[in-house]
């Protein structure tokens, strides 16, 4: 089945910092979206991306959509404590079928 | 709005028995889908409801079952349990899931012993 591979699996950054964190696919998407996870909670979408080569950003946090359809990147600018979490990617092939999510990002924030 | 409402929170099963964990969605959203989510395999796609219908079915054994009803909350069983089917069973609702924007509850962890 369709596999999306994230990385890194997990980052250690101060304070202050960029971070940037991607995921790819063998397969095709037509939708890219970003999810981010806080302790105890579901998933939260941060941005939903729903055409090739759109940048899109919301606050602090800016996501590409792959050219190839096959790729997307999460930045997020000068990091905070409450981005402590796991950040997950997810593609869908068409409208209505199930999200493919990437395995996350486990971001850790070192004041 | 109230969000994602997902029942119980937390059980303990041993193995062979059955469970059935509820989901209430979003007022007016009429998708409700299934995730499991492990440590090691992330979130994996149970089965998708719309509208009372089966929609879309992930690659889970069949003791794995769900339903809709017609106020749109959900239910999923799992039978005779397994070891491996600990795991955090995750709710999301969507008024549809044509955009891939899900609205995630809090929940079930399911721990097997």
């Amino acid at each position: 089945g369709q596999q999306l591979n994230q990385s890194p699996q997990s980052m250690f950054i101060q304070e202050g910092e960029d971070v940037s964190m991607n995921c790819t696919s063998s397969s095709i998407f037509n939708t890219w979206l970003w999810y981010k996870q806080d302790p105890g909670e579901g998933p939260v979408l941060l941005i939903a991306l729903y055409k090739a080569g759109e940048l899109t950003s919301n606050g602090r946090l800016t996501a590409q959509f792959g050219i190839t359809r096959k790729d997307s990147f999460l930045n997020i600018s000068a990091s905070i404590p409450s981005d402590v979490g796991i950040y997950f990617c997810a593609g869908q092939d068409s409208g209505n079928t199930p999200l493919v999510f990437g395995k996350g990002t486990r971001l850790s924030v070192i004041a | 709005k109230a969000g994602v409402t997902q029942t119980p929170r937390y059980l303990i099963k041993t193995r062979g028995q059955q469970v059935t964990l509820s989901c209430s969605p979003i007022s007016g959203h009429r998708s409700v889908s299934w995730y499991q989510q492990t440590p090691g395999q992330g979130l994996q796609f149970l089965f998708e409801y719309f509208s009372e219908t089966q929609r879309n079915k992930g690659n889970f054994p069949g003791r794995f079952s769900g339903r809709q009803f017609s106020n749109s909350r959900s239910e999923m069983n799992v039978s005779t349990l397994e070891l491996g089917d600990s795991a955090l069973y995750l709710c999301a609702s969507s008024f549809s899931s044509a955009t891939g924007e899900l609205f995630f509850g809090e929940g079930s962890r399911l721990t097997v012993l």
